[in-house]
């Protein structure tokens, strides 16, 4: 069965640390990837996307991410950290042909002061 | 700030009764979402809608029926509600089944006693 898998539930880290939270999927065709993201108390939301081209893509707030297809992973980053990157990183997937979203359980993400 | 509104945010009701999840878009989207959530676990699709009179369920089975007889407006329905039922219900609209077009709404938090 198709599935997403992403390494990390929690992570901790201070202000101005570097990111990385991996992802990893289940699918040897064409894939759209995303990584949503939500704040608390707020809404999920689109922080980046790749659907084709270049595999690096950058999204908002200075995060970025690497499609690497012979690893099937998609891992997000971004160099350093702020207190408000506070939130839930959320993988997805759309693999080809098949219409609707493949989601990971989530990454909690704390940033502390 | 999402054009999509899920009602009641947090409910806690009794096991049995009936109950109704609202979930509206003032985007004119013709597709509708149905996701569930569980802590630290996937988003999993439990129902969705390509337009008017049109509903499918997801991947994962529900006990939940939904409806869709305007555009705007797709809400979920529970008519006897479990403590197994207990859960994030999320609703999200889209243009198109790309995933980026996803707007989610804040989500209903359910809980059975």
């Amino acid at each position: 069965a198709q599935s997403v898998s992403q390494h990390n539930h929690h992570v901790i880290l201070s202000e101005a640390a570097s990111l990385e939270l991996g992802c990893n999927y289940s699918y040897g065709g064409t894939v759209n990837l995303f990584w949503y993201v939500q704040y608390p108390g707020q809404h999920l939301q689109l922080l980046l996307k790749y659907f084709s081209g270049d595999p690096l893509v950058k999204g908002i707030k200075g995060f970025e991410a690497e499609f690497i297809k012979s690893k099937f992973s998609f891992n997000l980053r971004k160099p350093s950290v702020q207190w408000s990157d506070t939130a839930e990183y959320f993988c997805a997937v759309r693999p080809g042909g098949y219409n609707k979203l493949i989601f990971g359980a989530g990454t909690r993400l704390a940033v502390h002061p | 700030e999402a054009d999509i509104y899920q009602t009641p945010r947090y409910l806690v009701i009794g096991t049995g009764k009936k109950i109704t999840l609202e979930c509206s878009q003032t985007m004119g989207h013709d597709k509708m979402y149905w996701y569930q959530q569980d802590p630290g676990m996937e988003l999993h699709l439990i129902h969705y809608s390509y337009g008017v009179n049109s509903t499918e369920k997801g991947d994962l089975s529900s006990e939940s029926t939904v409806s869709r007889i305007r555009t705007e407006h797709f809400p979920l329905t529970l008519e006897s509600a479990r403590p197994s039922h207990t859960s994030q219900y999320l609703c999200a609209s889209s243009e198109d089944d790309r995933g980026y077009g996803y707007t989610f709404g804040s989500g209903t938090r359910l809980t059975v006693v």
